[in-house]
């Protein structure tokens, strides 16, 4: 079975703090990402990468930066967190490019900003 | 551009009860497409898939039916328990690797 971990499950941080989310898989996958669930918007891309040290701008990207230096960890990182980043955030990896590829996630991480 | 709509929730049923739950999309090309669920408190799980058109994806009692003509994979399921409860999400994929997701409709099945 694929598995894909998120470091914490619950994490609670103040405002301009700097914050690590970490993801590993062990599926040798190529492609990571990261998400942030909140509700009534679903699922929203902030970032991914198609391999180590490669990374690619989702749909919100701004407030966040990611780090891809081995294969198998994908970091997303809150470079001042704001309270507006409060969220559940999501990581899942997948192999390869093909639209008929699954996407397998982790079990999130819910993150309060105060 | 691509993008899917869900029928807003929740949905309220009780046990035994007929489920379903649209889903319709737009889209270039000839996307796969995706039910995800979440249950409590965890991510999102692969509950079934379609990779093109008239295709059936189908587990544990849930299926949908691709169907381009009217770009629509609703789920549907005969008869749903309390276990069911959860949020489920339709999504689409083109090639690329990047999946668009619905909003997400909370399923609430009662005893």
């Amino acid at each position: 079975d694929v598995k894909v971990t998120q470091s914490s499950r619950y994490l609670v941080k103040r405002t301009g703090e700097k914050v690590f989310l970490e993801c590993v898989q062990d599926m040798d996958h190529e492609n990571m990402f990261w998400y942030r669930q909140d509700p009534g918007l679903g699922l929203r891309l902030i970032y991914f990468s198609y391999d180590v040290k490669m990374k690619e701008k989702g749909d919100i990207p701004e407030g966040y930066s990611v780090s891809r230096e081995k294969k198998e960890r994908f970091s997303l990182i809150l470079e001042s967190a704001s309270t507006n980043q409060t969220s559940m955030y999501l990581c899942a990896s997948q192999t390869g490019e093909g639209a008929k590829n699954i996407q397998y996630f982790g079990a999130g991480t819910r993150l309060s900003v105060l | 551009g691509n993008s899917v709509t869900q029928m807003e929730g929740p949905v309220t049923l009780s046990e035994e009860a007929f489920l379903t739950i649209n889903c319709t999309y737009t889209a270039t090309g000839y996307p796969s497409l995706f039910w995800y669920v979440q249950y409590p408190g965890e991510g999102l799980q692969l509950l079934l898939k379609a990779t093109k058109a008239d295709d059936k994806g189908s587990n544990k009692g849930f299926e949908a039916t691709y169907r381009k003509e009217t770009t629509s994979f609703h789920l549907e399921k005969g008869s749903v328990q309390v276990s069911d409860s959860a949020v489920y999400f339709c999504a689409l994929k083109n090639q690329g690797g990047k999946l668009i997701f619905g909003q997400g409709t909370e399923l609430s099945v009662k005893p």
